[in-house]
């Protein structure tokens, strides 16, 4: 399958603080990356979906202002949590979409955010 | 919007018995995607269904692509410790504003007593 990266894979700060997700699809090009988040025994909730060049649109309840996506380059795409607070706290994981097809859709690895 | 049903919530069952779960949706799906999420990790794609109907195999996993487009099955074989896990289905749309959306159901928590 394709492969995803994301970094960092874990991380913990105090409130208040912002924090970067970036996630690399390293052997395919991505125009949309979907960002999902899932909370403990829970399952993923798709967050917001961002297309190369384009600003994100996001699903309802998500803050726009609070989750910053950039979709900068069709192999990185970064989530800034900013202002983070201990509800924040959740595993992070991106989806690319490979360019031209739905054949298949492959998760990163996600990002453990631990906000004190 | 739209939402799926998967069940069981968990199953304990004993190393080299079948599993099944399912998924059911309020509304039609293109495609169907399964899944099994490790702890601390992100989903691996187990098998992905493309057509109403459609009967797909991967090793000692099967699933099946319900008539109506609005359920999927999951059937794994002779299961193994390794099967530990969480089991999640996705159904996805083809276009519209939804493209490449997934919506996954809420999970199956999988126990393999050796």
């Amino acid at each position: 399958g394709a492969v995803v990266s994301q970094h960092p894979s874990r991380v913990i700060c105090k409130s208040g603080t912002s924090v970067k997700i970036e996630c690399r699809s390293l052997d395919f090009q991505a125009t949309t990356m979907f960002w999902y988040r899932q909370f403990p025994k829970q399952s993923l909730m798709l967050m917001a979906t961002s297309n190369e060049g384009s600003k994100a649109t996001y699903e309802q309840g998500v803050e726009k202002d609070k989750f910053l996506i950039n979709h900068a380059s069709l192999t990185l795409s970064t989530l800034t949590v900013t202002s983070a607070h201990p509800e924040d706290s959740s595993f992070y994981i991106c989806s690319p979409l490979l360019a031209g097809g739905l054949d298949t859709q492959y998760f990163g690895p996600g990002t453990r955010l631990t906000v004190l | 919007g739209q939402q799926l049903n998967q069940s069981p919530q968990s199953m304990f069952i004993q190393e080299g018995e079948d599993v099944s779960m399912n998924c059911t949706s309020s509304s039609i799906f293109n495609t169907w995607l399964w899944y099994k999420q490790d702890p601390g990790e992100g989903p691996v794609l187990l098998i992905a269904l493309y057509k109403a109907g459609e009967l797909t195999s991967n090793g000692r996993l099967t699933a099946q692509f319900g008539i109506t487009r609005k359920d999927s099955f999951l059937n794994i074989s002779a299961s193994i410790p390794s099967d530990v896990g969480i089991y999640f289905c996705a159904g996805r749309v083809a276009g519209g504003t939804s493209y490449g959306k997934l919506t996954f159901g809420q999970g199956t928590i999988l126990t393999v007593h050796p």
